[in-house]
């Protein structure tokens, strides 16, 4: 079945030690978006890419950073972790990134920074 | 700008029981697009259904239907004789021409 993975499930890191978490696709889909869910709070928009165009939300810390190398991959980075970044990070797609069209997400990685 | 509020933190019913999720949203756009999201306890936030602003009409789908109404600017769902896998948290979303917007969703817990 076509999906969106990201990996780990769940990931642990120390406060100022830098992570990355992955996400891939199956889709084809030329958008893919980062998310940060905190507990019993609405999911966030990171970023997102549609295709090669990264687009970063004015409210994204700079301590957040992404990549994407092709069309199946994208990457979270998270520079220097406090213990504010401690959430849920949900990876999802679209075909065409425009209002209609609506988001298929992974099981989202969960993150922890002791 | 752009907003929805699901007033409605947690709701709990006992299995067979009806029960209405409520979804209120603003913005300025002419066009927009209404979603529905349930994300389970595993995680993953599964996409429910889709309605464009020009697009009035009710839907049902099997045992969840969904009350569009733009007079009051809601987008509400209903699930039919609920069952114990309904339990999940449910999020309405609402996109203009490109952001997905989210509401913090109604935590729904139903009992059997």
């Amino acid at each position: 079945d076509a999906m969106v993975i990201q990996n780990p499930r769940y990931q642990v890191t120390q406060f100022g030690k830098p992570v990355t978490l992955s996400c891939s696709q199956t889709l084809n889909h030329n958008v893919m978006y980062w998310y940060q869910q905190k507990s019993s709070q609405a999911p966030k928009l990171l970023f997102h890419y549609y295709d090669k165009d990264f687009n970063n939300e004015a409210d994204t810390p700079d301590n957040f950073q992404s990549r994407r190398p092709n069309t199946s991959f994208c990457f979270l980075d998270i520079r220097s972790p406090g213990l504010g970044d401690a959430a849920m990070y949900l990876c999802a797609t679209s075909t065409t990134g425009t209002g209609n069209s609506p988001l298929h997400f992974g099981n989202g990685t969960r993150l922890t920074v002791t | 700008a752009q907003k929805v509020t699901q007033a409605q933190t947690e709701i709990s019913v006992v299995e067979k029981e009806d029960v209405t999720l409520d979804c209120v949203y603003e913005t300025r756009d002419t066009t927009y697009y209404l979603f529905w999201y349930k994300q389970p306890p595993s995680g993953e936030l599964v996409f429910l259904i889709r309605r464009n602003s020009f697009d009035e009409q009710n839907e049902i789908s099997g045992r969840y239907s969904w009350n569009f109404q733009k007079s009051t600017s809601s987008f509400n769902f209903t699930i039919t004789a609920s069952q114990v896998v309904d339990s999940a948290v449910y999020f309405c979303a609402l996109s203009g021409r490109r952001d997905m917007r989210f509401g913090a969703g109604t935590r729904l817990t139903v009992k059997p």
